[in-house]
């Protein structure tokens, strides 16, 4: 099956603790983008990546750090310098950075407790 | 600094009618616009998509309207069912230059 995995669906960190939230697609795809989504609220960017060993901020990069070692992966950290968490991250990839859909995995729950 | 969220709007509707979920964009240079469903606790997924040389494009019980004179997109859902709730959000890009970008997005309550 080809597709977009985000792993793990729910995670809990205490707090001063940095986190690790995997995103895995078999899709070939050039693109991948991170975001963050509060309860009852839109879509906010956090990183971009258009190309292996390259990646941009978005509008919420701060408190955040990723990396695209592999074109499949873009695996983002959120680290103790992230004031509030907690909150639903969703991975996507693109084909390209533009003129085609974006495919999204099923998000990543993280809780700090 | 972090920029503000900002709470969704609701379109309230009942079941069999039509509904209208309405978005704004950003920049008269993007050229492709894509409407994302996203049901409660799971990622968003693709629905329809429109290119700039296209005013209205079709897909089962969805139609898509694009407006490029006042930057506005529009999505039309036929006969509304139960099973279309959820957030529906616009997004737009322009091929080789520019990330996605997402709209605010629409929350759809469909009442039986």
């Amino acid at each position: 099956d080809g597709g977009i995995t985000q792993s793990p669906k729910y995670l809990f960190r205490k707090e001063g603790q940095n986190v690790t939230l995997s995103c895995e697609q078999n899709l070939n795809h050039d693109a991948m983008y991170w975001y963050r989504q509060d309860p009852g609220q839109g879509l906010r960017l956090i990183y971009y990546s258009q190309i292996v060993n390259d990646f941009q901020k978005g509008d919420i990069a701060e408190g955040y750090s990723v990396s695209r070692e592999k074109k499949e992966s873009f695996p983002l950290t959120v680290t103790s310098a992230q004031k509030n968490p907690t909150a639903f991250y969703l991975c996507a990839s693109q084909l390209t950075t533009g003129g085609t859909e974006a495919f999204f995995g099923q998000g990543t729950r993280l809780t700090v407790v | 600094g972090e920029s503000v969220g900002l709470h969704l709007p609701t379109l309230s509707v009942q079941e069999g009618d039509n509904s209208i979920i309405n978005c704004a964009y950003s920049n008269s240079a993007s050229d492709y616009f894509i409407w994302y469903k996203q049901e409660s606790g799971k990622g968003p997924q693709f629905i329809i998509d429109i290119r700039s040389n296209m005013d209205k494009r079709q897909g089962q019980r969805v139609t898509v309207l694009l407006n490029k004179t006042v930057k506005h997109l529009s999505l039309q859902i036929a006969a509304t069912q139960p099973g279309d709730s959820a957030v529906y959000f616009c997004a737009e890009n322009r091929e080789g230059f520019q990330k996605l970008v997402f709209g605010t997005g629409t929350r759809l309550l469909v009442s039986p």
